[in-house]
């Protein structure tokens, strides 16, 4: 099956610096690869997806870039902010339809004022 | 918020029970799916289901069972043979189709052991 490997597991940046957290993965038939935000006691929640057929895609101050290639995507938040704050997952799927997800273990952003 | 509720949101476990964790959608979503939360480790796919009466082991599913018998419903039932419960429950639904993806996650079970 899927494994994604996510680094670094912590990851602390002062506050308008950017971030950049960067998954591998096994399957090279995965073809979907969002990104979920989890803030402190509350459920994750989508801030992004790319598909394997783009290798870049941007929604304001987050951008997500992939590489089929080297098998390996990485998620880009710029001019950072306190609510930036959480834990991310990457996580990719093979195929489509509704197989579940496998997630990386996550990164816990700190953003230091 | 809503969409995908939980509940309990707490829930405690004796030796040797089973429990069970209910979850229920209003999202007319077909896909629904288990994930356990666990410090450090990510979410692990438990179970899913893309239609009624119909079901898929994930990567971890020893240990817990699941039920369909109703579009909006997926309850998890975590058995006696699952060793090491204490974890935090996760379910989500989605619809089916390449158009969109996106998993709506609920709230959260926080299952411990007695």
């Amino acid at each position: 099956g899927e494994n994604v490997e996510q680094h670094p597991s912590t990851l602390s940046v002062q506050e308008g610096d950017s971030a950049v957290i960067k998954c591998t993965y096994s399957d090279s038939a995965s073809n979907y690869f969002p990104w979920y935000k989890q803030e402190l006691g509350k459920r994750p929640q989508l801030i992004i997806d790319i598909r394997s057929n783009v290798g870049e895609k941007k929604d304001q101050r987050i951008a997500v870039t992939l590489n089929k290639t080297a098998k390996h995507f990485s998620l880009h938040i710029t001019e950072t902010q306190p609510e930036d704050s959480a834990v991310y997952f990457c996580a990719a799927r093979a195929g489509g339809g509704a197989d579940g997800l496998t997630f990386g273990k996550g990164t816990h952003l700190i953003i230091q004022p | 918020d809503g969409g995908i509720t939980q509940s309990p949101k707490y829930l405690f476990r004796k030796e040797g029970q089973n429990v069970t964790l209910s979850c229920e959608q209003n999202l007319n979503h077909d896909a629904m799916y288990w994930y356990r939360q666990d410090p450090g480790q990510g979410l692990r796919l438990i179970y899913y289901s893309q239609i009624v009466n119909d079901f898929q082991k994930g990567d971890i599913a020893e240990g817990y069972s699941v039920s369909r018998e109703k579009k909006e419903s997926f309850p998890l039932t975590v058995t006696s043979a699952q060793k090491n419960p204490t974890a935090f429950y996760l379910c989500a639904s989605s619809i089916i189709g390449s158009a969109n993806e996106k998993l709506f996650f609920g709230s959260g079970t926080q299952l411990s052991v007695l």
